[in-house]
């Protein structure tokens, strides 16, 4: 069974610093897809940045990137420039390939929760 | 376009009692997919629902279930409420089921169990 491992339950990073998110995981399958969701206080969970895992770029979202090492299993998430804004939980989440009209479920991370100091 | 809608937003129920939530995709979305959200256990995959049939499910006990209407609109229910049933509900539509499609996430549905 494929599983999802965030490390950190907190991080803080002071506004217009960088701050890094690590999240591991582990699988058997060659082609999934990983994602990082963003969670404010609101609830709603928002996509932030996905990678395709036959994609050896790493994708990059405005002001959010993630270093994907397919070999180590891990997919952290670089946030450049922090906002206020950008203070939620993150989750990391896996999603294999699927077919038959079944588009996979989502397997989260715990989370890690992000704090932006002003 | 209207995002995917959760109702009802709160909910208190008692143990014993049974509960159903629903949700409605964003229009065009036929894939919707349900999550339990708690401190403990954080997100976990309920069931997976796309052209009215489940597709796939999660390691939840019989007493959840969930269906589908023609206009993709989905339900989940749970009976025999227990207080571990307490959490978020998250609701997430996408275009059509498959892995390359992005879901789309509700706001959620707060459960109280008493």
């Amino acid at each position: 069974a494929q599983t999802v491992t965030q490390s950190q339950p907190e991080m803080s990073v002071q506004e217009a610093e960088t701050v890094t998110l690590s999240c591991t995981y582990d699988t058997s399958e060659s082609d999934y897809y990983l994602f990082w969701y963003k969670q404010p206080p609101s609830r709603q969970m928002i996509l932030v940045i996905r990678q395709e895992a036959y994609k050896q770029q790493n994708a990059t979202e405005n002001r959010f990137s993630v270093n994907f090492q397919k070999a180590a299993k891990s997919f952290s998430l670089k946030i450049s420039d922090s906002q206020l804004g950008d203070a939620a939980m993150y989750f990391c989440a896996y999603r294999g390939m699927n077919y038959g009209g079944s588009q996979g479920n989502l397997i989260f991370g715990k989370g890690t929760k992000l704090s932006v100091k002003p | 376009k209207a995002g995917v809608t959760q109702t009802p937003r709160y909910l208190i129920k008692t143990r014993g009692q049974q509960v159903t939530l629903s949700c409605s995709p964003i229009s065009g979305h036929r894939s919707v997919s349900w999550y339990q959200q708690t401190p403990g256990q954080g997100l976990q995959f309920l069931f997976e629902y796309f052209s009215e049939t489940q597709r796939n499910k999660g390691n939840f006990p019989g007493r959840f279930s969930g269906r589908q209407f023609s206009n993709s609109r989905s339900e989940m229910n749970v009976s025999t409420l227990e207080l571990g049933d307490s959490a978020l509900y998250l609701c997430a539509s996408s275009l059509i089921g498959q892995s390359h499609n992005e879901q789309f996430f509700g706001p959620g549905t707060r459960l109280t169990v008493l």
